[in-house]
């Protein structure tokens, strides 16, 4: 069975940082590519950034408003994957889910229950 | 940027009716469109793939058509669980893109 298991949400005042974590288990993580989508309260879905797996060059890719400020990173020895994200802003508050990546046309096949990331002075 | 449009924002219909959602892309996708179906408090799911392939496991009364920059959800007869939001998202290019999404609600 596959799942993903988000942490590391939380609290945090505009310009701090913090780190997710992804957990994953059920599929061949290091062939996986995975990406971060999040979804600010009552809102749609914003695609976040991706990271291909090692084998595609472990490129990443980001969304405009988190380009220079947020970082994925996967660590496929611990089949986890990360968001490092800094310079936060109000306007990153938002339940945050990790998703994996599916083939042939990219859907986001499996999600994570999500963890929550609030910003606010 | 592919700019992502759905319609209608929402939608109001009966258990057993057939339920259309249209999405259309701001340029040619091919058939890199895929749709989610998200309730209350739970994370989205996989519905459709590749504009048309159903994912394993999802009910047969969904389906999905198009190719290019207009493409359809179809619930052929409305259950109960099937009210929520449904959003469409095209994997064409990045930055990965989704439409507002579309409420399906109780009438």
């Amino acid at each position: 069975e596959v799942q993903l298991v988000e942490s590391g949400g939380g609290s945090v005042e505009p310009g701090g940082s913090l780190r997710l974590s992804c957990e994953a288990s059920g599929f061949s993580f290091s062939h996986a590519w995975m990406s971060w989508v999040r979804q600010a309260p009552g809102k749609g879905l914003e695609w976040v950034g991706r990271i291909k797996s090692k084998t595609d060059r472990g490129t990443t890719d980001y969304a405009a408003p988190v380009k220079g400020r947020f970082t994925i990173s996967r660590d496929d020895s611990r089949n986890t994957l990360y968001l490092q994200m800094n310079s936060l802003k109000i306007e990153d508050t938002a339940m945050y889910y990790c998703t994996w990546v599916g083939p042939t046309s990219y859907p986001f096949d499996y999600w994570g229950q999500g963890t929550l990331v609030t910003v606010s002075s | 940027d592919i700019q992502m449009s759905q319609s209608p924002s929402s939608l109001s219909a009966s258990v057993g009716d057939r339920v259309t959602i249209t999405c259309r892309a701001s340029q040619s996708i091919s058939n890199y469109l895929n749709w989610y179906q998200q309730k209350p408090g739970k994370a989205p799911k996989l519905l459709i793939y590749a504009a048309s392939s159903l994912q394993s496991g999802v009910p047969s009364r969904f389906s999905g058509s198009g190719s290019g920059t207009d493409f359809t959800l179809s619930i052929s007869s409305l259950q109960p669980e099937d009210f929520a939001v449904y959003y469409c998202q095209q994997s064409y290019s990045v930055p990965w893109t989704f439409g507002q999404g579309t409420k399906v609600e109780i009438k």
